[in-house]
């Protein structure tokens, strides 16, 4: 089935440090692919989107996300963490021409002094 | 900026009851969604609408069913609300060419 993964479910990293959350998608061709921040209690909200074309995007809040077709994945990267990114990240993709997003479980950044 | 309200927060409702849940988003948007998320689960598609009066199944549509009677909203219809509908139910929208997707703040639903 066509899906995206993200295989941690939880990850703890120091104020200051750097960050990488993985995603790997299983879609035929190249699929449109999504990065969503949700805060507790809170809907998600979008942080950055590759549709084509240059493969490293830039989002909102200092966040980036590189496209790699040959490892199929879509990994966030921020350079350093400040403890209010603690949130929920979801990865999200759909193939091109469909309406219907496939989202990953989440994974739920904790962010320690 | 784009932006999809849902009528409750939170919501308390007893078992066999009917609850509506709405959806109203500013943007004009044709296609509007409801998930449901659920640790472990991440969302999971219950309807969509592409347009008024339309709608699709998604993954999970059963025991749920939807209105679309005007473009800007979209509710939600639990018929007979059992304790496994308790959850976190999310409301989106979009337009155009677009595939991202816009959230509302969500409605966290437990039924006792």
């Amino acid at each position: 089935a066509q899906s995206v993964t993200q295989p941690d479910i939880h990850i703890t990293v120091s104020e200051g440090a750097s960050l990488e959350l993985r995603c790997n998608y299983s879609y035929g061709a190249t699929p449109y692919l999504f990065w969503y921040v949700q805060s507790p209690g809170q809907g998600l909200q979008l942080l950055l989107k590759y549709f084509s074309g240059d493969t490293l995007v830039q989002g909102i809040k200092g966040f980036e996300a590189e496209f790699k077709r040959s490892q199929s994945s879509f990994n966030l990267r921020k350079p350093s963490v400040h403890w209010s990114d603690a949130a929920e990240y979801v990865c999200a993709g759909v193939p091109g021409g469909y309406q219907k997003v496939t989202f990953g479980i989440g994974t739920k950044l904790q962010v320690i002094p | 900026d784009v932006k999809v309200t849902q009528s409750s927060r939170y919501l308390v409702k007893r078992t066999g009851e009917k609850v509506f849940l709405e959806c109203v988003q500013d943007m004009d948007h044709e296609n509007m969604f409801w998930y449901r998320q659920d640790p472990g689960l991440g969302l999971r598609l219950i309807y969509f609408s592409y347009d008024v009066k339309m709608k699709e199944k998604g993954d999970i549509p059963e025991g749920y069913s939807v209105s679309r009677e005007k473009k800007e909203r979209f509710s939600l219809i639990l018929e007979s609300a059992s304790t496994n509908q308790t959850s976190m139910y999310l409301c989106a929208s979009n337009g155009g060419p677009s595939y991202e997707q816009y959230f509302g703040p969500g409605t966290r639903l437990t039924v006792t």
